[in-house]
């Protein structure tokens, strides 16, 4: 089966710009996640969605950030205006109801802020 | 909230064995999972244990006691593709997402 779909790879914006990243999860899963993780970290979530509907966005910087899945397959993350703290790897990762068979993750996106 | 602690750094030669263990204090527990993540890669998942007791798959095992909120990953016949970082995960129901450590940057040498 196809994996998790990131794009893009890489970014690299200024401060106070906006950047936008995509995600497609594996057929089915009816979960998916966007983590954030910094250097030297574990990843922290962002947002959970359950089919097209929002399950735990407290940790999301609702004043900048933003994501949304429409339709239930596809996910945006969109950060606007970015910050120099918001430089991390984005990850995108799905899941299916099993809870014993884990996250697949994507490859992420490395986000560079200058 | 919820905290997991686990040592940051770990070396150990090839071919031996090594034990990444992994503490946590959480409100409400349903399983503690294991993930490896390569430089610059993914983390995919290794293990999940929602009860207590050993969990087995090939090289890999995986420990929890829930009394003692506590943890392990077991690395068998250590190989140099296994240096990686590993991390425990926790998470209060079946339905709430994942909560993951700060990782352990294992290191394995010839």
């Amino acid at each position: 089966e196809a994996g998790v779909a990131q794009s893009p790879r890489y970014k690299i914006i200024e401060k106070r710009q906006s950047v936008a990243f995509w995600c497609n999860p594996i057929s089915g899963h009816a979960t998916l996640y966007w983590y954030q993780q910094i250097l030297g970290q574990g990843p922290k979530l962002l947002i959970q969605f359950q089919n097209n509907g929002v399950v735990d966005d407290s940790q999301l910087p609702k004043d900048r950030f933003s994501a949304e899945r429409l339709k239930g397959v596809d996910s945006t993350l969109k950060i606007q205006p970015a910050k120099l703290e918001d430089s991390a790897v984005y990850l995108c990762a799905s899941s299916s109801l099993g809870v014993n068979y884990g996250y697949t993750f994507g490859s992420g996106t490395r986000l560079t802020v200058v | 909230g919820q905290s997991l602690e686990q040592p940051s750094e770990v070396t150990a030669v090839e071919g031996a064995i090594v034990q990444i263990n992994c503490t946590y204090q959480t409100s409400g527990f349903y399983g503690l999972s294991w993930y490896q993540q390569h430089d610059g890669g993914a983390p995919t998942f290794l293990s999940y244990n929602g009860l207590d007791g050993l969990e087995e798959t090939g090289r890999f095992s995986s420990f929890l006691s829930r009394s003692d909120s506590y943890g392990y990953l077991l690395l068998q016949e250590l190989q140099m593709k296994d240096s990686a970082s590993y991390f425990c995960a926790v998470r209060r129901s079946g339905n709430t997402p994942l909560v993951f450590g700060k990782g352990t940057r294992l290191s394995v040498i010839a």
